[in-house]
């Protein structure tokens, strides 16, 4: 059972605005930037969001964040085929003095 | 640009030790505004964090509560590497295992290719 939660799986339609929720407590997300990571099979997973609504160098604007005490969210607009993948949040937690990591959300695109 | 390039046995036997080499290019292992990170999956556990280590003047290690008492990561300032140690281990402990470099404000930007590790007599 993860310490921070989020739905296993997500759906929309291409052109669709699609919300990732992700849900924790005052030791995570509550006192913590959150991160948000897409995973494809097989490969390593690529940040996303850093620092709860910040994209790096590369990321769409397709792709946005944001936190509202302890829960977080990942949006995705204009949906693409491509972007069929799993996500994940992370937060550092304060009382297990490391970071967790959401149970992952499995995003297909219909 | 930032590399990781992970080494290590993929295969391990029930109480051994499990042992992954993490190689950088691009950046250094005792950078004062980087950690470096392990962190598993596997089906079970998902994206698990297991621990790290960065300088900030000196050396530091936090690891997490569930491998507290099996794991060490080491790094090499030689040869700009850091090592995964991770002790007694049990078909549980079968994932696959990246290593990744850590910024400030929390993410993991960098990560290794993953090494699938299997736990089996």
């Amino acid at each position: 059972q993860s310490v921070v939660t989020q739905p296993p799986s997500a759906s929309g339609t291409p052109g669709q605005r699609v919300t990732i929720s992700c849900s924790g407590s005052t030791s995570n997300i509550g006192s913590n930037y959150v991160s948000w990571y897409q995973q494809f099979p097989g490969t390593a997973p690529k940040v996303l969001i850093y620092r709860n609504d910040q994209r790096p160098s590369g990321v769409p604007d397709r792709f946005s964040g944001s936190k509202s005490g302890t829960s977080a969210s990942l949006a995705i607009s204009g949906l693409r085929s491509e972007d069929e993948s799993d996500y994940y949040c992370a937060a550092w937690d304060d009382s297990l003095s490391g970071v967790v990591f959401g149970g992952g959300t499995k995003l297909t695109v219909l | 640009q930032v590399q990781l390039q992970q080494s290590g046995p993929g295969l391990v036997e029930p109480s051994q030790t499990l042992s992954l080499t993490c190689a950088i290019s691009g950046d250094s292992v005792s950078s004062n505004s980087a950690t470096w990170n392990w962190i598993r999956q596997s089906p079970s556990r998902g994206l698990e964090w297991l621990g790290r280590t960065y300088y900030r003047s000196r050396l530091y290690n936090d690891y997490a509560v569930s491998v507290k008492s099996r794991i060490t990561i080491n790094p090499d300032t030689s040869k700009n590497q850091f090592s995964l140690q991770l002790n007694s281990v049990t078909p549980d402990d079968t994932a696959v295992y990246y290593c990744a470099r850590g910024l400030r404000l929390g993410q993991f930007d960098y990560w290794g290719q993953g090494t699938p590790v299997t736990v089996s007599s």
